[in-house]
């Protein structure tokens, strides 16, 4: 089965500072990678995805991930955190129809 | 234009007590997903749709099931609820090529 896994459970950033939230994920292909967000009592919103191409992917609200193939990784990163970003991040992999979610990272930011 | 809605937002249920969950999407969308969030869990797929009449498992399907009459309706049916149940339900949608899901805003389901 495929696996996506989120080893932060938990960061917290100062606003301003640069921010990185790491991603790995099994799967024998190339996969669809997709960075969701979720703010409190929301449902998800699409940041960005990886289908093919250009390894570095650029997103709303000046994310970008980097897919390493090498690594398995899909990292998101921001280069300067502003309050609003905190919410919960989530790294999720497509293969064929069903769609597999890793079990999320919290942002905190502090002033 | 209002995307993806679910009803209700919350319900409590008792252990045996069935219901159904509602989901509805103006965006003529192929395809339809049902996910369950658990804290610290992620989400995880119980079933989705690739078109009106043709439904499949996801990872998690044991104790629900679904229909897609429709387009835009995809309903959720618990029929013997159980507190293993108990989580934020979501559903999402998206069009050809499945590049981006949008999520309805959760259903909160607590039984007891």
């Amino acid at each position: 089965a495929q696996s996506v896994t989120q080893p932060d459970i938990h960061i917290t950033v100062s606003e301003g500072a640069s921010l990185e939230l790491r991603c790995n994920y099994s799967y024998g292909a190339t996969p669809y990678l997709f960075w969701y967000v979720q703010s409190p009592g929301q449902g998800l919103q699409l940041l960005l995805k990886y289908f093919s191409g250009d390894t570095l992917v650029q997103g709303i609200k000046g994310f970008e991930a980097e897919f390493k193939r090498s690594q398995s990784s899909f990292n998101l990163r921001k280069p300067s955190v502003h309050w609003s970003d905190a919410a919960e991040y989530f790294c999720a992999v497509r293969t064929g129809n069903q769609f597999y979610f890793g079990t999320g990272t919290s942002l905190t930011v502090i002033p | 234009n209002a995307g993806v809605t679910q009803t209700p937002k919350f319900r409590i249920l008792k252990i045996g007590q069935s219901m159904t969950l509602q989901c509805t999407q103006d965006m003529n969308h192929n395809y339809m997903y049902w996910y369950r969030q658990d804290p610290g869990m992620g989400l995880k797929l119980i079933y989705y749709s690739v078109g009106a009449g043709i439904t499949d498992k996801g990872e998690v399907p044991n104790g629900y099931n679904v229909s897609r009459s429709t387009t835009e309706d995809f309903p959720l049916r618990l029929e013997l609820a159980a507190p293993s149940q108990t989580s934020v339900y979501f559903c999402a949608s998206s069009g050809t090529g499945q590049e981006t899901q949008y999520f309805g805003p959760g259903t909160r389901l607590l039984v007891l």
